[in-house]
């Protein structure tokens, strides 16, 4: 069991292009989320999704867009990519769906550098 | 909001020795806590949890405390080794399924 997978693992990106982070995973698991890790700093949500169909904004939604048309996908989009979207990027997911002690469980993470 | 402080960024010990993280949390409303280790260059790895209904659960070589009376959680590592070596988070839990992270004690085992 791959359990949670990311691609690519890592990508330089010029400012203002348009950049998907991938995030796949095969546990079946409801709910999903994208974390953005900073130097220094833990991890903060961009955004999140319950359950297929549904998304939902974190903490730092702006600059990214997310979709849900599937339980096992959960795309990351940068329509236009800036320096400050330098990060790493964590896709994790839980069983959610109204379970309240939710263990969430993360990717290896996408190091996304933006010139 | 939620916001979590840590009182350590850094935390070294000798190996062999019991390592002791300190968590603290804002939001009373909190039920649910993980601890979470994250070595370089990897994803967050879950250590163990605790739900507010308990103040101490242990895992292997690992025990979390939970005092919601003061919004305090402590990790400790009985044995540290240098496979321990990590960026360690806890997480309270808000909002259902939302975890807060802080910005992690290091925790760097010396021979």
């Amino acid at each position: 069991i791959a359990g949670i997978t990311q691609a690519p693992t890592s990508q330089i990106l010029a400012a203002g292009r348009r950049m998907t982070l991938r995030c796949t995973q095969d546990m079946r698991h409801n709910a999903m989320y994208w974390y953005r890790q900073d130097l220094g700093l833990g991890l903060r949500l961009i955004h999140y999704s319950n359950t297929a169909g549904t998304t939902g904004k974190g903490e730092v939604p702006d600059g990214y867009s997310v979709s849900r048309a599937n339980t096992d996908d959960f795309p990351l989009t940068l329509a236009s990519a800036v320096p400050s979207q330098t990060s790493v990027y964590f896709c994790a997911s839980s069983e959610g769906a109204g379970n309240p002690y939710n263990e969430q469980f993360f990717g290896p993470g996408t190091r996304l550098t933006v010139l | 909001g939620e916001s979590v402080g840590l009182h350590l960024p850094t935390l070294s010990v000798q190996e062999g020795d019991n390592s002791i993280i300190n968590c603290a949390y804002s939001n009373s409303a909190s039920d649910y806590f993980i601890w979470y280790k994250q070595e370089s260059g990897k994803g967050p790895q879950f250590i163990i949890d605790i739900r507010s209904n308990m103040d101490k659960r242990q895992g292997q070589r690992v025990t979390v405390l939970l005092n919601k009376t003061v919004k305090h959680l402590s990790l400790q590592i009985a044995a540290t080794q240098p496979g321990d070596s990590a960026v360690y988070f806890c997480a309270p839990e808000w909002n259902t399924d939302k975890l807060i992270f802080g910005t992690g004690t290091r925790l760097q085992v010396f021979p």
